[in-house]
């Protein structure tokens, strides 16, 4: 299967810093990438909607001047979570589909990165 | 609007015991249908699919088949392994949405 590599795994940061997460499709073109966040014993909830060169389109209640998302191209996507607090510590997962339209388009899944805000 | 109801979990069994994850759905036209698996600190890798009615999905001895007369897509294995401990997530995809829509997992734990 194809491969969407997410960086870093694990980053510890402090309150108020900023951190970047970046989502990688290593081996196909991704027109469409995805960022969900997962909490402890929870399932995914999608934040946020990213298309290759326009702006990414969030879910209601995500803050998108907290979350910064940026496709610059086919094969990158960044999450950036801004001025950080220990209430955004979660695991961050990210998802990329092919350009192929249709229920075929599967969606492939980085290996999360898991958020500490200390 | 579309949804996924799973099992709740932890679902402990005993090695080579089977296995089933019952899950069924809502949703607007014809979805196709997923498996993901989680392993512990890890993101979520397709286990299997489904498309269309009556469709099984298949892969390292799980199945699912695809009921659309009652709207579910049971995780069935016959016998699990240590291996398979994991979270399982339902979720299914309509041809019109881009987004996926997920259960909120099961956590099965497989013991010696």
């Amino acid at each position: 299967g194809a491969v969407v590599s997410q960086h870093p795994s694990r980053v510890i940061c402090k309150s108020g810093t900023s951190v970047k997460i970046e989502c990688r499709s290593l081996d196909f073109q991704a027109t469409t990438m995805f960022w969900y966040r997962q909490f402890p014993k929870q399932s995914l909830m999608l934040m946020a909607t990213s298309n290759e060169g326009s702006k990414a389109t969030y879910e209601q209640g995500v803050e998108k001047d907290k979350f910064l998302i940026n496709h610059a191209s086919l094969t990158l996507s960044t999450l950036t979570v801004t001025s950080a607090h220990p209430e955004d510590s979660s695991f961050y997962i990210c998802s990329a589909r092919r350009n192929r339209q249709g229920v075929d388009s599967e969606a492939f899944f980085g290996q999360g990165t898991r958020l500490t805000v200390v | 609007g579309n949804s996924v109801t799973q099992m709740e979990g932890p679902v402990t069994l005993s090695e080579e015991a089977f296995l089933t994850i019952n899950c069924t759905y809502t949703a607007t036209g014809y979805p196709s249908l997923f498996w993901y698996v989680q392993y512990p600190g890890e993101g979520l890798q397709l286990l299997l699919k489904a498309t269309k009615a009556d469709d099984k999905g298949s892969n390292k001895g799980f199945e699912a088949t695809y009921r659309k007369e009652t709207t579910s897509f049971h995780l069935e294995k016959g016998s699990v392994q240590v291996s398979d401990s994991a979270v399982y997530f339902c979720a299914l995809l309509t041809g019109t949405a881009s987004k996926l829509t997920f259960g909120t997992g099961t956590r099965l734990q497989v013991t010696l």
